[in-house]
């Protein structure tokens, strides 16, 4: 089956660094994404890793690793509007007509002061 | 920037009931998807379409089916509604297949069954 799998809840603290990760079990693997969403609001891209290593973005960084069907994001310098649900999702079709995003069931992030 | 319109935020239906979904997007997107959010589930596909008049079923479409007329516009419908199909409807639209391509959301439609 296709499967993935992350922490329900995360809590840190303002300016603190944290990790969310990402196991997954699927059928074919075509690169790992990430999506925010705020409560009440719509998931937004984040990141997408094709290849092994770290991609960066301003505070934020994904890894991954397709040898360990693992990755995460990183968070750095946690603000108070970073707290939101966080997904990893999987492509399991390279482009044709069948391109399945399989979502995680995501990580709520609480930021603390 | 893309912008995907449901066309209801909030809508309260009663069991038994045809229940229609809208999602419009102004970006000339090739797919669009219909996911289902339920807490500790995550977001799961029920249908999605790469052209119109074409359509896929994702994981759970039973209880659903899709319309597909027009580029912009992608229906989900809800034969006969039950209390179990109350969720949040998120819809979704992208440009190509390509895997590095995202996917750009809507607001979600919270359906209440009763």
């Amino acid at each position: 089956g296709q499967s993935l799998e992350q922490p329900s809840e995360v809590t840190a603290v303002e300016g603190a660094i944290v990790q969310i990760n990402c196991t997954y079990q699927t059928s074919g693997f075509y690169g790992l994404s990430w999506y925010q969403q705020h409560d009440g609001g719509a998931p937004t891209f984040l990141s997408y890793n094709a290849l092994d290593g770290l991609e960066e973005t301003g505070r934020f960084s994904s890894f991954l690793s397709r040898s360990d069907s693992y990755g995460y994001l990183l968070l750095q310098e946690l603000q108070m509007k970073d707290s939101a649900s966080y997904f990893c999702a999987v492509r399991d079709q390279y482009g044709g007509a069948t391109n399945k995003l399989i979502f995680g069931t995501g990580t709520l992030l609480a930021v603390q002061p | 920037d893309v912008k995907v319109t449901q066309s209801s935020r909030y809508l309260v239906k009663r069991t038994g009931e045809k229940v229609f979904l809208e999602c419009v997007q102004d970006m000339d997107h090739e797919n669009m998807f219909w996911y289902r959010q339920d807490p500790g589930l995550g977001l799961r596909l029920i249908y999605f379409s790469y052209d119109v008049k074409m359509k896929e079923k994702g994981d759970i479409p039973e209880g659903y089916s899709v319309s597909r007329e027009k580029k912009e516009r992608f229906s989900l419908i809800l034969e006969s509604a039950s209390t179990n199909q109350t969720s949040m409807y998120l819809c979704a639209s992208s440009p190509s297949t390509q895997p590095y391509s995202p996917l750009h959301f809507g607001n979600g439609t919270r359906l209440t069954v009763t």
